[in-house]
């Protein structure tokens, strides 16, 4: 079965500092890769999808995600961070054209001045 | 922009009632639904794909007389948690479709507290 990692449950960085968030699949077929952003007590919102085409994905927000096949990976970045990038980041893969998704275990980010 | 409209956000209940939580899409049509369960500080979780006409199909482990899902129209699906008890207690979040994985929206969730 198909399974997503986010390596890290937090990350704190400082503001305008650059972050990654990582992300890895499992998956020996096509997959599709969404990230989400979820604010307190609040829904998801789509940050950025790979469906096909250029693995260089960009996003609102500032952010864009690289799709790597060969190591099953889809790390988030952003090149300078604000504080109302705090919330929770979910890494999520659609396997085979699938429409539901499965998740992360989510990375909350934390932003200091 | 689609837009899902989900309803209500928070609900507080007795133990032993149910609550019905609604989905809507509003300026499509959503072939298909989902509802995912999301506990505090973890992931979301499926619980069914719900298909407008026909029976929702539940994740394993989901009890479906527990979790009743109607989808009566291509923009409203409904998730009832019949005789709830504390440990449903949740953050429920349901996501529309319309055609493919580019028209894939999510609602704004509903915290569920059962007392």
């Amino acid at each position: 079965a198909q399974s997503v990692t986010q390596l890290d449950s937090q990350v704190p960085v400082f503001e305008e500092a650059p972050v990654e968030l990582r992300c890895n699949y499992s998956s020996s077929v096509s997959v599709y890769l969404f990230w989400y952003v979820q604010y307190p007590n609040q829904g998801l919102q789509l940050l950025l999808k790979y469906l096909s085409g250029s693995t260089l994905v960009k996003g609102i927000n500032g952010f864009e995600a690289e799709f790597n096949k060969s190591q099953t990976s889809f790390h988030l970045r952003k090149p300078s961070v604000h504080i109302s990038d705090t919330a929770e980041y979910f890494c999520a893969v659609s396997v085979g054209g699938a429409q539901k998704l499965v998740f992360g275990q989510g990375t909350r980010l934390t932003i200091n001045p | 922009g689609a837009v899902v409209s989900q309803h209500p956000s928070r609900v507080i209940c007795k133990s032993g009632t149910s609550v019905k939580i609604e989905c809507r899409s509003l300026d499509f049509q959503a072939t298909t639904m989902f509802w995912y369960r999301q506990f505090p500080k973890k992931s979301l979780m499926l619980m069914a794909t719900s298909n407008e006409g026909s029976k929702a199909t539940y994740e394993q482990g989901v009890e479906k007389d527990k979790f009743l899902i109607n989808h009566a129209s291509l923009t409203l699906s409904t998730l009832t948690v019949t005789s709830a008890h504390p440990e449903d207690s949740s953050f429920y979040i349901c996501s529309a479709v319309e055609g493919g994985l580019e028209k894939l929206f999510f609602g704004s969730g509903t915290q569920l507290s059962v007392l």
